[in-house]
């Protein structure tokens, strides 16, 4: 077990829905990161907050977007949803730098 | 071409035998190098890391970096069928966080 904690586990929606994904970072982790893995694309580096401030951005889509929040959580919003969307999404926690990521379970979003 | 490559596999080796995965790479500014074990359907799991060119040994596990090839190689010695997963090997510059991810290997060591 990382400490890391993402919720919802699955996640199944209709396209042109919305939906949120939620992580809990590790206890003391100031920096969370957003991925999306296909089996087409790999592991993709979608965003990363820094102790509430946005720090880098992948490629993330105009139609996502991210916060972390005061108590560290975040939340990786998903909207206008298409087939190509559905995917494992990983959130990671790390205490500042990114060399040492620890990931959460995933949340597998299924778009129909 | 990608920023970082690697051979999807599937690799396949008995028990005992030593491994060797490799990545390569074509940013020259990659200074941290990284590698991950994903279990199917899990999240990945840090191995180790290294900095710059060298060596890190941890176990059964051995990490390279070769800066001047541009090429990274992690070797596990003696494997073990609990070693069957896909590795990711990762890379990211000194002064930026984002951290780009190889496609993976997958691994099957064969009892």
């Amino acid at each position: 077990d990382s400490g890391v904690t993402q919720t919802p586990k699955h996640l199944i929606t209709a396209t042109g829905q919305r939906v949120t994904l939620r992580c809990s970072p590790r206890s003391g982790d100031l920096s969370v990161y957003w991925y999306q893995q296909s089996l087409d694309q790999g592991l993709q580096f979608l965003i990363q907050y820094y102790n509430g401030e946005e720090r880098a951005k992948g490629n993330i889509l105009e139609r996502f977007s991210a916060q972390q929040f005061p108590d560290l959580h975040s939340e990786l919003n998903l909207s206008s949803l298409e087939l190509g969307d559905s995917a494992l999404y990983f959130c990671a926690s790390s205490f500042i730098r990114s060399n040492e990521q620890f990931f959460g379970p995933g949340t597998r979003l299924t778009v129909l | 071409q990608k920023e970082v490559e690697q051979d999807p596999g599937p690799l396949s080796v008995p028990e005992g035998a030593i491994v060797s995965l490799n990545c390569t790479y074509s940013n020259s500014a990659f200074q941290y190098f990284m590698w991950y074990r994903q279990y199917s359907r899990k999240g990945p799991e840090l191995l180790m890391y290294t900095y710059s060119s060298g060596n890190k040994e941890d176990g059964r596990f051995t990490a390279q970096v070769d800066k001047s090839s541009k090429y990274i190689s992690l070797f596990i010695r003696d494997s073990q069928p609990s070693d069957s997963a896909t590795y990711l090997c990762a890379m990211r510059e000194t002064s930026y966080d984002k951290v780009i991810f190889g496609p993976g290997t997958s691994l099957s060591v064969i009892p």
